[in-house]
């Protein structure tokens, strides 16, 4: 069974500046993906950010990046140059084994500060 | 084609009433999931199908809770007896599979039903 930890409930942070959102998991899987889905308010699910853990390169998508530690499991997104759009709840999530189903942490408020 | 549909976005019923909600995929996508969210909690995973086949349900589904994907087109998850328990978002999502890994990528999740059991 995987599971994904998310201790932080929320977060702040000026706009323009960078933060970082902390997710731990666990499995006992070798070959597994991670990923970041942001949930604006009353809005749909998005994927913000993915990482296959075979992959030892970290994953950036513009302003998004993750530190990717597969010893520690630990898979954290860094936002840099925090825009008021960004303000959202972000989950972390991971999936293996051929039906692909998705296990999520409980989830980060963040909020963009003007 | 625009995305995930779910039909409705919000609905309010009675406890003990049954309710039913439906879920329009990506045309393309042969995988269709439903999973559960409720208040300051990630989504939980409910069950998930293969074009018509229904192939995992979650041991938090319980027998009051059924899910369909006739055609292996769109999908609907029917709640007989709701308790206000079942007070929710549910979600829907699709995933296109050409085979792993790339099965791993590209979920499409639809807006949700809210569902309020009073």
């Amino acid at each position: 069974a995987q599971t994904v930890t998310q201790s932080q409930p929320e977060m702040s942070v000026q706009e323009a500046e960078t933060v970082t959102l902390s997710c731990t998991y666990d499995t006992s899987e070798n070959n597994y993906y991670l990923f970041w889905y942001k949930q604006p308010p009353s809005r749909q699910m998005i994927l913000v950010i993915r990482q296959e853990a075979y992959k030892q390169q970290n994953a950036t998508e513009n302003r998004f990046s993750v530190n990717f530690q597969k010893a520690a499991k630990s898979f954290s997104l860094k936002i840099s140059d925090s825009q008021l759009g960004d303000t959202a709840m972000y989950f972390c999530a991971s999936t293996t084994g051929a039906n692909s189903k998705l296990t999520f942490g409980k989830g980060i408020t963040l909020s963009v500060r003007p | 084609d625009t995305g995930v549909s779910q039909n409705p976005r919000h609905k309010i019923t009675k406890r003990g009433q049954n309710v039913t909600f439906r879920c329009d995929p990506i045309s393309e996508h042969n995988r269709l999931y439903w999973y559960r969210q409720t208040l300051g909690q990630g989504p939980e995973f409910l069950t998930y199908f293969q074009n018509e086949a229904q192939l995992e349900k979650s041991r938090l589904l319980s027998d009051r809770f059924s899910a369909e994907r006739p055609k292996g087109s769109f999908s609907t998850l029917e709640i007989q007896r709701t308790e206000q328990g079942d007070s929710a978002m549910y979600l829907c999502a699709s995933l296109g599979v050409e085979g792993l890994p790339e099965a791993n990528y590209g979920y499409t999740f639809g807006s949700g039903t809210r569902l309020t059991v009073v």
